[in-house]
């Protein structure tokens, strides 16, 4: 899977977006981006992964860009329940033995405040 | 529903003690996986169960670890001459398929095994 690089720590006001950057520059054809956080003390949950297109849930968007070597996670209000670790993630969907695993890197420590 | 629960929530045990930790997952689930989280760092993978088989255990660090999940549902895993450094939170997180579809993983809050 490939390599991701995320910033270690944002800050953001409380209802503003937070816009959360993630570098994929190895990605390669097959393989999607996902989105997962971890609030302090409980296990990640998912947010929303997509392949190339934008994509948008009720808790966040996705934007990937054309060549699809980063993305961006928007989450359009944030609340002081958003702070977490976000964590970007490359994992090919299909074929070999290993597409079952979700691999996380260090992920990015986002504080909202009031 | 019932999420994924994970029992203990802590354990404490001494170093070359044998500890096993349980994992049920939601139900109907067929799909179960392990990672353990050090303090600081994102979740390591350790093995992912489709139904009852391990369909990839090479995330287990070394042959004292051994994951079971004999009727496709509860899974434990199982840890013999524990070691300081086994110290961690052990997550486990089921999804409704395995691969090639992909289904979200749902984690459970962790087992935090702590060896003195």
């Amino acid at each position: 899977d490939a390599k991701t690089t995320q910033p270690p720590s944002m800050d953001c006001a409380e209802g503003r977006a937070a816009n959360l950057p993630c570098n994929h520059s190895t990605i390669s054809g097959n393989e999607y981006v996902y989105w997962y956080r971890q609030i302090h003390s409980q296990g990640p949950q998912y947010i929303i992964h997509g392949l190339k297109n934008n994509e948008t849930n009720e808790m966040a968007s996705l934007i990937i860009t054309e060549d699809r070597k980063s993305s961006t996670l928007i989450l359009p209000h944030a609340t002081l329940r958003d702070t977490a670790v976000y964590y970007c993630i490359v994992r090919g969907n299909a074929g070999g033995t290993s597409y079952g695993k979700l691999t996380f890197g260090q992920g990015t420590i986002l504080t909202v405040h009031p | 529903g019932a999420g994924v629960s994970q029992t203990p929530s802590n354990k404490v045990t001494e170093k070359g003690k044998y500890v096993e930790l349980r994992c049920d997952p939601i139900s109907g689930h067929t799909a179960l996986y392990w990672y353990r989280q050090s303090l600081g760092q994102g979740p390591e993978f350790l093995i992912y169960f489709q139904g009852t088989g391990a369909a990839d255990d090479s995330g287990l660090p070394n042959d004292r670890f051994f994951a079971v999940r004999p009727e496709g549902s509860v899974s434990t895993l199982k840890i013999q001459r524990t070691e300081r450094g086994d110290s961690a939170v052990y997550l486990c997180a089921s999804s409704l398929l395995g691969p090639p579809a992909y289904n979200e993983q749902f984690f459970g809050p962790g087992t935090r095994l702590t060896v003195l």
